[in-house]
């Protein structure tokens, strides 16, 4: 079965701290990983998306890694802002166009 | 990338009615998506619309449910038909340019 799964569920951390979110999926053929940012109350926006033959890329303070092998990704916050206060969401496209399976996303709180 | 708008941005409805929600996009699209968000939980793909042809709906999801409207390629409709509380939720509308997908701000409904 196709899944996606986040962890933590939830994490708080202080203002100016560095954070990894985690996702592992059993989507299988893998064809990219995206990472969305979800502000509360609005729609997800992309952060990153991956090929299986890339294995980290960044979008200014957040990057992305892949482990294709392993079938893990992760997400790594540095110097993290009170505006990075939201949920992220790991998703997974199946090889075959227009199917994505979800994460059930980790929700950040950063403290000041 | 594509900015895309949603009507209305939310509503409380009674059982029983019906609460069409409209979806614009300023660039042409062939497909168009639609997510439900129920709360506390990630995206769920409800259907994906194209242009001159009859939606397709992912299981669980059906037609006389959720009748999709997409008469040209910036524009698209999701009704939520004969609405009952479970209908609560966060329904957006999704366009793909390139490798990216881009969400719109979401259609808060409550139904009571």
């Amino acid at each position: 079965k196709n899944q996606v799964e986040q962890s933590p569920q939830s994490l708080i951390i202080l203002e100016g701290k560095n954070c990894t979110l985690q996702c592992n999926y059993t989507v299988s053929p893998f064809s990219n990983l995206r990472w969305y940012k979800q502000d509360t109350g609005r729609g997800p926006v992309s952060l990153t998306i991956m090929t299986f033959s890339e294995n980290t890329k960044s979008n200014g303070r957040y990057t992305a890694t892949l482990d294709a092998d392993t079938k893990q990704s992760s997400l790594h916050i540095t110097a993290s802002q009170l505006s990075d206060s939201a949920s992220y969401i790991c998703v997974v496209s199946w090889d075959n166009f227009n199917k994505f399976y979800f994460g059930s996303g980790t929700k950040l709180n950063v403290k000041p | 990338s594509a900015v895309i708008s949603q009507k209305p941005s939310r509503d409380i409805c009674q059982r029983g009615t019906s609460l069409t929600i409209q979806c614009q996009v300023d660039s042409q699209v062939t497909m168009m998506f639609w997510y439900r968000q129920q709360p506390g939980q990630s995206l769920t793909l409800i259907a994906t619309a194209n242009q001159g042809s009859e939606a397709t709906y992912e299981s669980g999801f059906v037609i006389d449910k959720f009748p999709i409207s997409r008469p040209n390629l910036t524009f698209s409709t999701l009704t939520v038909s004969n609405m009952s509380p479970e209908d609560s939720s966060i329904y957006l509308c999704s366009v793909e340019e390139g490798e990216t997908q881009y969400f719109g701000p979401g259609t808060r409904l409550l139904v009571l």
